[in-house]
């Protein structure tokens, strides 16, 4: 089982549409978690931290959810602009540091 | 002016000669670190350092070795570069934070190509 897993994609919607992304992670001593946001050959870019009361961004809002060991990220009123690779990402501090990006999956938003 | 700066861009080599790769940052942060992307996966750590004298293995070190010249600068050095290592490479920094939290910034990353 991989560490980090994300809905595979692509994930193809209208412009106006809501749409929402799923992130598990395997170990529950896992502290920190946030979403990251890639453009295509470009480098990542936090999108935003998440936490365990959950929080919100404008159009963008993520969950976590530590008893089920997994994130999640909303996008309401998806726009042209939202098309990207979304990135999971956790930070574990058991035995030392580690920080794991999961694979991402890819958002394409159409006129 | 970008806060982690990567230098080449874009490179293209040959098997079997030696490549660095160059990162520096103006942002302050202690915590270095080197991936590799490859098409459809996840990015992969090289290499990371939390301060001057302090360099860690990743999960795919072998073939690379790196140097932290200063806070600032974390170089990567390809000894004999192999296409297998054709990728996308990032630098990233971080500075650990209040309650254990590690948020990364990126470089604009190096695209090498080994033929």
């Amino acid at each position: 089982r991989k560490e980090v897993e994300q809905d595979p994609g692509p994930f193809n919607v209208p412009e106006g549409a809501t749409v929402a992304f799923n992130c598990t992670y395997s170990n529950s001593a896992s502290q920190s978690f946030f979403w990251y946001r890639q453009d295509c050959r470009k480098e990542p870019k936090l999108l935003m931290s998440v936490y365990s009361s959950g929080n919100e961004d404008g159009r963008f809002t993520a969950q976590l959810n530590r008893a089920s060991q997994y994130i999640s990220l909303l996008i309401r009123d998806s726009k042209l602009s939202d098309s990207a690779t979304y990135l999971c990402v956790v930070n574990e501090r058991t035995g030392g540091f580690k920080t794991i990006f999961g694979a991402g999956t890819r958002l394409f938003v159409k006129a | 002016d970008a806060d982690v700066t990567q230098t080449p861009r874009n490179r293209i080599t040959k098997t079997g000669k030696r490549i660095m790769l160059e990162c520096s940052q103006t942002k302050g942060h202690d915590r270095m670190y080197w991936y590799r992307q490859d098409p459809g996966l996840g990015l992969q750590l090289i290499y990371y350092s939390f301060d001057v004298k302090d360099i860690n293995k990743g999960e795919i070190s072998d073939g690379y070795s790196v140097s932290r010249q200063a806070q600032a600068k974390f170089s990567l050095s390809l000894e004999s570069a192999i296409p297998n290592q054709t990728a996308l490479y990032f630098c990233a920094t971080s500075d650990f934070g209040q309650g254990g939290t590690d948020t990364q910034y990126f470089g604009p990353g190096t695209r090498l190509t080994v033929l």
